[in-house]
């Protein structure tokens, strides 16, 4: 168990609908990261943010936000899903913004139908 | 543009044998890290080992070490004395601080399989 926590698990919605995914950092870290992983793909990072602020931004679609909240946790929200955004999602935290050593969530599961 | 290659798809490795995975990479910086993960059947990323670009010395974790060539942009993994419970995909990572922005990019990963 990383210490990182992500929500829902498994999510499964229509295409054009609109999602939120959680995640909850490790105690202590600042940072966090979002990445995509399509079938049998490698990851794909799509942003980061650190202690509320946004810090990095990968390939990460328009129809894509994230914020993180004074608590440190951070939200994922995608929108007008399409079938290709069916994914593993992944959150990953790390005390500083440099990210040395980032640790994982379990991922939350996407399937838009 | 930063790329990160890991050129075996797939590999095999009979119990308590070594294997080794091959991942190369390309970048204009000279600070850097790499990463290796490992991503068993459950999908959980758990981080192998880690290389600072700065530090000539290879990194070693238990039965994990990696053979860094940083001329020829090579970070390769050897797995000694394998396990069943090393069958996994295994991701070959690299971060870097650049255009003042940081860059996290992930190799599409070789998936292992040690043979009992």
């Amino acid at each position: 168990d990383s210490g990182v926590t992500q929500t829902p698990k498994h999510l499964i919605t229509a295409t054009g609908q609109r999602v939120t995914l959680r995640c909850s950092p490790r105690s202590g870290d600042l940072s966090v990261y979002w990445y995509q992983q399509s079938l049998d793909q490698g990851l794909q990072f799509l942003i980061q943010y650190y202690n509320g602020e946004e810090r990095a931004k990968g390939n990460i679609l328009e129809r894509f936000s994230a914020q993180q909240f004074p608590d440190l946790h951070s939200e994922l929200n995608l929108s007008s899903l399409e079938l290709g955004d069916s994914a593993l999602y992944f959150c990953a935290s790390s005390v500083e913004v440099s990210a040395e050593t980032q640790y994982f969530g379990p991922g939350t599961r996407l399937l838009v139908l | 543009a930063q790329t990160v290659t890991q050129s075996q798809p797939e590999m095999s490795v009979q119990e308590a044998e070594t294997v080794t995975l091959s991942c190369t990479y390309d970048t204009s910086e000279n600070n850097y890290y790499l990463f290796w993960y490992k991503q068993p059947p459950s999908r959980q990323m758990i981080l192998v080992i880690r290389q600072e670009a700065y530090k000539q010395q290879n990194a070693t974790e238990n039965r994990f070490s990696v053979n860094f060539q940083k001329a020829a942009k090579s970070f390769s993994l050897k797995i000694s004395d394998s396990q069943l419970g090393d069958t996994a995909m295994y991701f070959c990572a690299f971060m870097e601080y650049t255009s003042g922005t940081y860059k996290y990019i992930f190799g599409t990963g070789t998936r292992l399989k040690v043979l009992a």
